[in-house]
């Protein structure tokens, strides 16, 4: 079955840096690849995703890149923020209702 | 206007019992999810549901019972509660079982103690 690696598993930085954080997954047939963001308390909430057929996507501050040959992707955000911080999961799927495996997570902490 | 809500938020419960955690969702999604975030953060699926049947069923001890009376609830049950339950507990809900990937709307958790 699907294995999904991330690293870092903490990662502080100054506010105002850049942060990234990276995945790799197993499983060549994995083609949806969400990233989601946990606060203190609160449960997982979706903040990029990104499909096979796509290499980067953008929103904001933030961004997603993926290798599908070296099967690993990446989450990019820039301007780091205090409410930023909190616990970052990748996941990989595949197709028609296969389960999301979720990385291990990293915790964020930016420093004002 | 809660979009995924469950009750209780905390349980705290003693070896041997049976307790369960509801899940609700007004989203009018037709899939919902249990899943289990242990001490160290690790998010692992339980269940998937999709219109009131079970679609994915990974490894979980047969204490554990998941019961959708309509699309929009998804209960847990436990049975004989043991100490290595002691987790948060997650449910979620998705728009369609179609196509990879659609977001899943996660709900509070639910903070199970046991001891």
């Amino acid at each position: 079955g699907e294995n999904v690696e991330q690293h870092p598993s903490t990662l502080s930085v100054q506010e105002g840096d850049s942060a990234v954080i990276k995945c790799t997954y197993s499983d060549s047939a994995s083609n949806y690849f969400p990233w989601y963001k946990q606060e203190l308390g609160k449960g997982p909430q979706l903040i990029i995703d990104i499909r096979s057929n796509v290499g980067e996507k953008k929103d904001q501050r933030i961004a997603v890149t993926l290798n599908k040959t070296a099967k690993h992707f990446s989450l990019h955000i820039t301007e780091t923020q205090p409410e930023d911080s909190a616990v970052y999961f990748c996941a990989a799927s595949k197709d028609y209702g296969q389960n999301f495996v979720f990385g291990p997570g990293t915790r964020l902490s930016v420093l004002p | 206007d809660t979009a995924v809500s469950q009750t209780p938020k905390y349980l705290v419960t003693q070896m041997g019992n049976d307790k369960s955690i509801k899940c609700e969702q007004n989203l009018g999604h037709d899939t919902m999810y249990w899943y289990k975030q242990d001490s160290k953060k690790f998010l692992k699926i339980m269940f998937s549901y999709n219109n009131k049947e079970l679609i994915i069923n990974e490894t979980v001890p047969n204490r554990f019972s998941p019961k959708s009376p309509d699309k929009a609830h998804l209960n847990l049950h436990i049975n004989s509660l043991e100490l290595g339950d002691s987790a948060v507990y997650f449910c979620a809900s998705s728009p369609l079982l179609q196509g990879a990937g659609d977001e899943q709307f996660f709900g509070p958790g639910t903070r199970l103690t046991v001891l």
